[in-house]
């Protein structure tokens, strides 16, 4: 089972505020990173996957890089909106498909 | 809608006793997946099962077990309950080869052992 770690575990912020934050896991043995948006209530939806270094990923508002050498990834948020907040959780894939996921960042947008 | 299905959405059961909880996976998709969302906790991984075969597991005790059919869907087994077993089940299914490997999940079988 795979080490992957989330910072910050929780995060507030004013609606427009842009937001980022973490995901790390061991760089050995990496295939493919994918990002999922957990929302209260419902189950986790596929965000990104991203598997060469230096990926860039972006979906309206939320963008993803990727740091295969030093084992990151990032998720930017751009002028956070009420709708934003979830639970945002990343998970490493070595090949035999992805296993283990890191705690999460719980993202909480005030209007 | 992930076109993963499982049943039942909620069961509320005693201290040792025994559930069945059932998953369909997305049509096509040979992987299935089983995760524990215990309170505050993120998702732990339990099994997974492919085409029929047990490919990894996790963090699953002994009293549960799980098994995938020949039509593809998976049964998660919990015996001997406990209070702490309370939680929310996910399945999640994904493709096999090309696709991007993506989980797809359910909308959660949720148990509450009194």
């Amino acid at each position: 089972i795979l080490n992957v770690e989330q910072s910050p575990q929780s995060l507030h912020v004013q609606e427009g505020d842009s937001t980022n934050f973490t995901c790390s896991f061991p760089s050995s043995n990496f295939y493919a990173l994918h990002w999922y948006r957990w929302e209260t209530a419902k189950s986790p939806e596929a965000l990104f996957v991203m598997t060469l270094n230096g990926d860039e990923k972006k979906k309206g508002r939320i963008s993803a890089t990727l740091n295969t050498k030093e084992g990151y990834s990032y998720l930017y948020i751009k002028g956070s909106q009420p709708e934003d907040s979830a639970t945002y959780l990343c998970n490493m894939d070595t090949g035999r498909r992805a296993l283990t996921f890191g705690s999460g960042t719980r993202l909480q947008v005030q209007p | 809608d992930s076109g993963v299905t499982q049943t039942p959405k909620h069961l509320i059961t005693a201290t040792g006793q025994r559930v069945t909880l059932r998953c369909s996976p997305r049509s096509g998709d040979l992987s299935v997946y089983w995760y524990q969302q215990s309170l505050d906790q993120g998702l732990q991984f339990l099994i997974q099962y492919y085409n029929g075969e047990e490919r990894a597991k996790g963090n699953i005790l002994e009293r549960f077990s799980a098994q995938q059919f020949p039509d593809l869907h998976s049964e998660l087994n919990l015996s001997s309950l406990e209070l702490g077993d309370s939680a929310l089940y996910f399945c999640a299914s994904s493709g096999a080869g090309a696709s991007t490997g993506e989980l797809f999940f359910g909308e959660g079988s949720r148990l509450t052992v009194l």
